[in-house]
């Protein structure tokens, strides 16, 4: 069974660091693309970045650039976001999102883990 | 950037169909996938590639795509259908998703 396992989230306050995980189980972790993808209280879906399986190619979108960084351990079946220089609109529950390659779809999503920006 | 704009809302009565679109600039020549997210609870795909059904997913959920507008139809409909529905395309090296639109049972 594939199961997509998020931690790491909590209150932090404005311009400060937090790091995410994502424990991948039941597949061949090594093999897929990830994504992380957030959503604020009450609002839609917001993509925020995506890491190939090698970690060769890596994409954010432009309201993280520059202050988030996406990694991945496929020894550890990992996934990782490094979260920096926080702002309180980036409050939101962040998903983990497996997805084969680039154009297709989001299979699998973990439960998600609530990051807090707040003095 | 690419915009996908859907109704915030459409309301149903319980057996009859809904229809979810999501319009977006030459939307039919992408692949559009669909997400269904209940309260407290994660995305769930229930289309991809424009009309492609998940194992699990009931027959019920179908879709199409052309021109500026894909949509996402729902048969029969059920109380338990009632949740909050995403599309989503990739365009160059970025997800999109559309706004959501809420489905309500009457």
């Amino acid at each position: 069974e594939v199961q997509l396992v998020e931690s790491g989230g909590g209150l932090v306050q404005p311009g400060g660091s937090l790091r995410l995980s994502c424990a991948a189980s039941g597949f061949t972790f090594s093999s897929y693309s990830m994504n992380w993808v957030r959503q604020a209280p009450g609002k839609g879906l917001e993509w925020v970045s995506y890491i190939s399986s090698s970690s060769s190619t890596i994409y954010y979108a432009d309201s993280v650039k520059g202050r988030f960084t996406i990694s991945r351990d496929n020894a550890k079946n990992s996934l990782y976001l490094q979260m920096n220089s926080l702002r309180a609109e980036d409050t939101a529950v962040y998903y983990c999102a497996r997805v084969y390659t680039i154009g297709h779809y989001f299979d699998y999503w973990g439960q998600g883990t609530l990051v807090t920006v707040s003095s | 950037s690419y915009v996908l704009t859907q109704p915030p809302s459409v309301s149903v009565a319980p057996g009859k169909t809904a229809r979810i679109t999501c319009g977006g600039n030459n939307i039919g020549s992408k692949s559009v996938h669909w997400y269904q997210q209940k309260p407290g609870q994660a995305p769930v795909l229930v289309i991809y590639y424009d009309s492609d059904r998940p194992s699990g997913i009931p027959e019920r959920f179908s879709g199409s795509n052309s021109g500026n507008t894909a949509t996402l139809t729902i048969s029969r409909v059920e109380a338990g259908d009632e949740a909050d529905y995403y599309c989503q395309v990739w365009d160059s090296s970025t997800v999109v998703f559309g706004g959501g639109t809420k489905l309500t049972v009457l």
